[in-house]
Formats: structure tokens, sequence, C-alpha cells
């Protein structure tokens, strides 16, 4: 059964750094999104991107984040200089169309921050 | 803006039957999607309604929409330790954003 991967499953960070998540989304989806888990609190949605180009963003999704899909595969959430508060778990998801039934989630990867 | 609200905690004993509450505010939404979380892992998606349905059912499990109150329900039957885990209502309008509520600790009791 085809599934959203993400690497890495946890990633530890210096406050200050720079960090790269990673997500391998189905392969025919053309719809891509970025959610936030805070520990204890709800999915937050980040950005979505469609066509190489972000089509829908957050207030949380300010300066500090950007989002990539440097080839066919791949899709990338940057954090530039990470903060504390941005310790969370973030979930890539994928859908074959806007407004299809169902988005599928990767298994997420839990940023700490230190 | 969109909201979503659900109790934080439901305890059940084994073999009965769970329901799990869900209110949201979007009078616009088309799909509403109940999915689930067990410790340390992803999203996995239950089951989801179309806003013009008022219920389905998909084997142990049986969703009620009441699009007038805004309120969706998810009822397992004979509920298991195996569902233990927090289960989180959803709704989009269609568009890209999901709105996801609180998220539903559910504990099962052996």
């Amino acid at each position: 059964e085809p599934e959203v991967t993400q690497t890495p499953s946890h990633q530890v960070t210096q406050m200050g750094q720079e960090v790269i998540l990673r997500c391998v989304p189905i392969s025919n989806h053309l719809y891509f999104y970025w959610y936030r888990q805070i520990l204890g609190q709800k999915v937050e949605f980040l950005v979505s991107f469609y066509n190489n180009e972000i089509s829908e963003k957050s207030e949380i999704f300010d300066d500090q984040f950007s989002v990539e899909r440097p080839d066919g595969s791949n899709f990338t959430l940057k954090i530039r200089s990470t903060k504390l508060e941005d310790s969370a778990m973030y979930f890539c998801a994928s859908s074959e169309a806007m407004g299809d039934t169902e988005a599928f989630f990767g298994q997420g990867t839990r940023l700490t921050v230190v | 803006g969109e909201d979503v609200e659900q109790s934080l905690f439901l305890s059940v004993r084994e073999g009965d039957s769970s329901v799990i509450n869900c209110t949201y505010t979007d009078s616009s939404s088309t799909y509403l999607y109940w999915y689930k979380q067990e410790p340390g892992a992803g999203l996995q998606l239950l089951t989801y309604i179309f806003s013009n349905m008022d219920m389905k059912q998909d084997q142990r499990l049986t969703v009620l929409l009441n699009k007038k109150d805004k309120h969706l329900s998810l009822r397992i039957a004979d509920t298991q330790t195996g569902d233990s885990a927090i289960y989180f209502c959803a709704e989009t309008r269609g568009y890209q954003k999901v709105t996801f509520g609180t998220g539903t600790k559910l504990q099962v009791i052996p």
C-alpha cells in the first residue's frame, strides 16, 4: 500500500540551528502539506503546496519556515534558526487532488530543540 | 475562523461501546474525518463522512453527523484494548486545509 514516508523519525537540534525535515509523498499525488503538533496540543496546519508553489499557509508559517520540492519525489520543510518553541511533531501529508476525500499522513518527525 | 472541539478523555471497559463526540463551527465543511493516533505514531484515517450524509457505518465504526447542530460522533462497537489511542475529529471545506480538533484520548480498561 502506498504511504508517505518521513525522515528522520526524531531530530534533536540546538537552538539557532537550521533543520530540514524530509518527506516523500505518494508518487501520483499533487498536493503536499505540512502540519505540526506541539506535545499535548492540536494538530495545526502549516502550509500547502501545489504546482511548485505555496497555495495556502497559516500564521504559524512565518519567514523562519520554507518548503521546497527539490526533485520529483521529495518535499522538504526547512526551519531556519530554530527556537525552543519549534519543538513538536511535524507531519507531512499528500493528496491526489484538492478536495480529495483523504490526505495521507506520514508517521511524523519529532523535532526537539535544546 | 474554523474551530473543532472535542472532550479530552474517555474511559471505557473492553467490550463496551465507545462514543466520541465532536463539535465544529464551520457550516461550509464538506468532509468530516476521524483520525486515530497511537502513541508515538502518525495519523491514521479511520473513516470520513460527506456533509450531505447523516450516518456512515464501517464494520465496528459508526459515524453520526447532525449538520444542524454541527455535531459529529464516532461510535466504536465492542471496544478492544487495541482501540486505545487519541482520536481526532477533523473537517475541511474541500480546500486544502484540514482543521483538527483537540483529540480525545480513549482508554480501554481490560
